[in-house]
């Protein structure tokens, strides 16, 4: 099984400022990569998809990049409804979850 | 608009099998190019892929779960389901129910609300 490795697991930030999520695996993935926005008490909501594609009405503000193992999610200029768990999810084999990353909004 | 929705017991008895149906409606479940999934998600915790089944009736499940889980799909009915048997407290969680873009493989672009099944005698 592929296992995810997100970092940081919280992140603090203020709003206007830019965030960077990293994700690893523990093999390659080329580029299948998901990235996806939860926030409490609501279903994922797919932000990318193979790593860099933004999915449709999704605000320009998120960018991925990244392939291989190592690949990053950028949150440009927070915003207050930015708060949320993003999780990575790689489906190259089957389909497996970092453990997500929370992000406060201060 | 195509849309994913959950029902399930609510609580289930340890040792018994939850059963889940996912009904969609703005599309045909065996339609050429429809795959669909379950993924759960434990209280307070990360996101866990069950598996999935395409519109031939192919399915793959996780490792972890593989011995226990059944999904299938009902056409008459536009629906699939999952069958999780011997559950734990472990198996609490909220369940959803999801749409693979492309393939059985594919990323996942709708989700239903999810509904929280808990395990409990």
């Amino acid at each position: 099984d592929i296992q995810m490795t997100q970092s940081p697991s919280t992140l603090s930030a203020s709003v206007g400022d830019r965030v960077t999520i990293t994700c690893r695996a523990n093999q390659t993935l080329s580029t299948w990569l998901a990235w996806y926005q939860q926030i409490p008490g609501r279903a994922p909501k797919l932000l990318l998809y193979k790593a860099s594609n933004l999915e449709s009405g999704v605000s320009s503000r998120f960018s991925g990049s990244g392939s291989g193992a190592e690949f990053t999610l950028t949150i440009n200029n927070l915003q207050p409804d930015d708060s949320a768990t993003y999780y990575c999810q790689q489906y190259h084999s089957y389909f497996s979850f970092g453990q997500g990353t929370k992000l406060e909004i201060k | 608009q195509l849309q994913l929705q959950e029902s399930g017991p609510g609580l289930v008895k340890p040792s018994e099998t939850l059963s889940l149906s996912c009904a969609v409606s703005g599309a045909s479940i065996n339609s050429d190019g429809s795959f669909w999934g379950c993924i759960r998600q434990p209280p307070g915790k990360g996101l866990e892929w069950i598996g999935s089944i395409s519109y031939t009736g192919n399915s793959y499940y996780t490792s972890s779960l593989k011995s226990r889980v059944t999904i299938s799909v009902d056409t008459s009915k536009n629906q699939f389901s999952l069958k999780l048997s011997s559950v734990t407290a472990a198996d609490t969680a909220v369940y959803f129910c999801v749409r693979h873009r492309g393939s059985v493989f594919g990323v996942v672009d709708y989700w239903g609300l999810g509904t929280l099944v808990t395990v409990s005698s």
